[in-house]
C-alpha cells in the first residue's frame, strides 16, 4: 500500500521568506501523480500544484515550486515571497495513475505559520 | 462555473440518528470521491463511485456507511446510527474522469451528540 510522509508538523516562515515544506511517500508504482493541497482555516480544500511522475521537469506555479526526486520518493514544497494568506494547513498527497480506483492517499499535513 | 457543492456544511446529530451529506459534483464531472478528516490528521478515502456505480468502497466502514451517485441528482453518504467516533469532516471530490485532478467542495462537519 502506498504511504505518504510529512516530517514536519508545524513550520514557520517571515513574511517575504522562503520555506520549503518536506514530503516522502512509498510505492512500487512506476507512473502516478503528486499533489499540494492548501487547507486554509476555512477548511477548504484547495490545489496548490501537480506534479506527473514520468515528468523530469519540476512543476511550477508562480510562488510555489516542487523539487521532485523519483529515485528517493522525495517531493517537496518551496514556497517563495511568503504572504500572510500562505497560512494554512499543507497537505502532500499521491494517486495511483492507472488501475481503476485513483484515490488519493494523503499525509497527516504541516501547518505553515506565516510572521509579519 | 459552480465547483464542488456540499451540503449541509455542519450538521449536529444525536448518537443513534441517521446522517446524510450531499455533495454535487462540478457540472459535467462523473467520477466522486468521499474523504474523511479526523482531528488534526490529514483526509483519508473512504469511497469512490460513478454514476450509478460503486467503484472502490475499500475506505469505508463495512457497517452504518453507504454511499450512492445516482444518475440523477447528488451523490449522498450516509450515515446510519451515528456514534461519536463519526464526528469529523467529511469531503467529497470530483473529476471528469478517473486520471484527472480532483477538487474539492468545502465539506460538512459532522458532529455527533
Amino acid at each position: 500500500a502506498q504511504t505518504v510522509t510529512q516530517s514536519q508538523p508545524e513550520m514557520s516562515v517571515q513574511e517575504a521568506e522562503t520555506v520549503t515544506l518536506s514530503c516522502t511517500y512509498d510505492t512500487s508504482e512506476s507512473d502516478y501523480y503528486l499533489f499540494w493541497y492548501k487547507q486554509p482555516p476555512s477548511r477548504q480544500m484547495i490545489l496548490v500544484i501537480r506534479q506527473e511522475a514520468y515528468k523530469q521537469q519540476n512543476a511550477t506555479e508562480n510562488r510555489f515550486s516542487v523539487n521532485f526526486q523519483k529515485a528517493a520518493k522525495s517531493f517537496s514544497l518551496k514556497i517563495s515571497d511568503s504572504q500572510l494568506g500562505d497560512a494554512a494547513m499543507y497537505f502532500c498527497a499521491y494517486r495511483r495513475r492507472q488501475g481503476g480506483s485513483e484515490k488519493l492517499v494523503f499525509g497527516k499535513g504541516t501547518k505553515l505559520t506565516v510572521n509579519p | 462555473n459552480a465547483g464542488v457543492m456540499q451540503n449541509p456544511r455542519h450538521l449536529v446529530r444525536r448518537r443513534g440518528q441517521e446522517a446524510r451529506l450531499r455533495c454535487s459534483p462540478v457540472k459535467g464531472h462523473s467520477h466522486v470521491y468521499w474523504y474523511r478528516q479526523l482531528p488534526e490528521e490529514g483526509l483519508k478515502f473512504m469511497v469512490y463511485l460513478q454514476k450509478e456505480n460503486i467503484i472502490d468502497e475499500s475506505g469505508m466502514p463495512k457497517e452504518r456507511f453507504s454511499a450512492e451517485f445516482p444518475k440523477e441528482g447528488p451523490s449522498i453518504l450516509r450515515i446510519q446510527q451515528v456514534v461519536r467516533g463519526d464526528s469529523a469532516a467529511y469531503f467529497c471530490a470530483s473529476s471528469p474522469t478517473n486520471t484527472d485532478t480532483q477538487y474539492f467542495g468545502p465539506g460538512t462537519r459532522l458532529t455527533v451528540l
